[in-house]
């Protein structure tokens, strides 16, 4: 079955430590790519999305990430995560193969320290 | 500022009893979705709708229906609910200019109990 999938379930870091979420989809040809978070109580917010161009896209506060397309892989990155960073991390993607309707990987959630 | 809004926050129901869930949004979007969200599962698919009286089904429709009778309001019923339907359920909404730009609801927590 196509998918989304992400590899982490629980990350736990330390503040100023660099973060990197893997995420990998298995839907043949054209595909956005997103990355959604939830901090804990709110609702879920677009960090960054990736539709064409630049396959390094940057997105708010501070976090980037890298289209590979011969990977089928979006993974998250922040340099130098803070303790508000702490939330639930959520991948998604919308492919023409499956009408674009938007699906989501299972999650990672990450915890950082201070 | 834009929103999608969700009744209510938290409900608690019997097992049998008919829900309904509803969701309002404010953008005048055409496209609505019903998502249920639970523990390691990530965001699945229940219903969506490109349009009024429109419904297709997402990818895990069984034991649910929707309603939409207006552009702005997008309803999920749980025609019986089961202890297996408690979860968060979270609607959204998109633009046919911006198809892939999904505005969020807070969620709502139900508990089937």
């Amino acid at each position: 079955a196509q998918s989304v999938s992400q590899h982490n379930h629980h990350v736990i870091l330390s503040e100023a430590a660099s973060l990197e979420l893997g995420c990998n989809y298995s839907y043949g040809g054209t595909v956005n790519l997103f990355w959604y978070v939830q901090y804990p109580g709110q609702h879920l917010q677009l960090l960054l999305k990736y539709f064409s161009g630049d396959p390094l896209v940057k997105g708010i506060k501070g976090f980037e990430a890298e289209f590979i397309k011969s990977k089928f892989s979006f993974n998250l990155r922040k340099p130098s995560v803070q303790w508000s960073d702490t939330a639930e991390y959520f991948c998604a993607v919308n492919a023409e193969s499956n009408d674009y309707k938007l699906s989501f990987g299972a999650g990672t959630t990450v915890t950082v320290r201070a | 500022d834009v929103k999608v809004t969700q009744s209510s926050r938290y409900l608690v129901k019997r097992t049998g009893e008919k829900v309904f869930l509803e969701c309002v949004q404010d953008m005048d979007h055409e496209n609505m979705f019903w998502y249920r969200q639970d523990p390691g599962l990530g965001l699945r698919l229940i219903y969506f709708s490109y349009d009024v009286k429109m419904k297709e089904k997402g990818d895990i429709p069984e034991g649910y229906s929707v309603s939409r009778e207006k552009k702005e309001r997008f309803s999920l019923i749980l025609e019986s609910a089961s202890t297996n339907q408690t979860s968060m359920y979270l609607c959204a909404s998109s633009s046919d200019r911006e198809l892939y730009g999904y505005t969020f609801g807070s969620g709502t927590r139900l508990t089937v109990v």
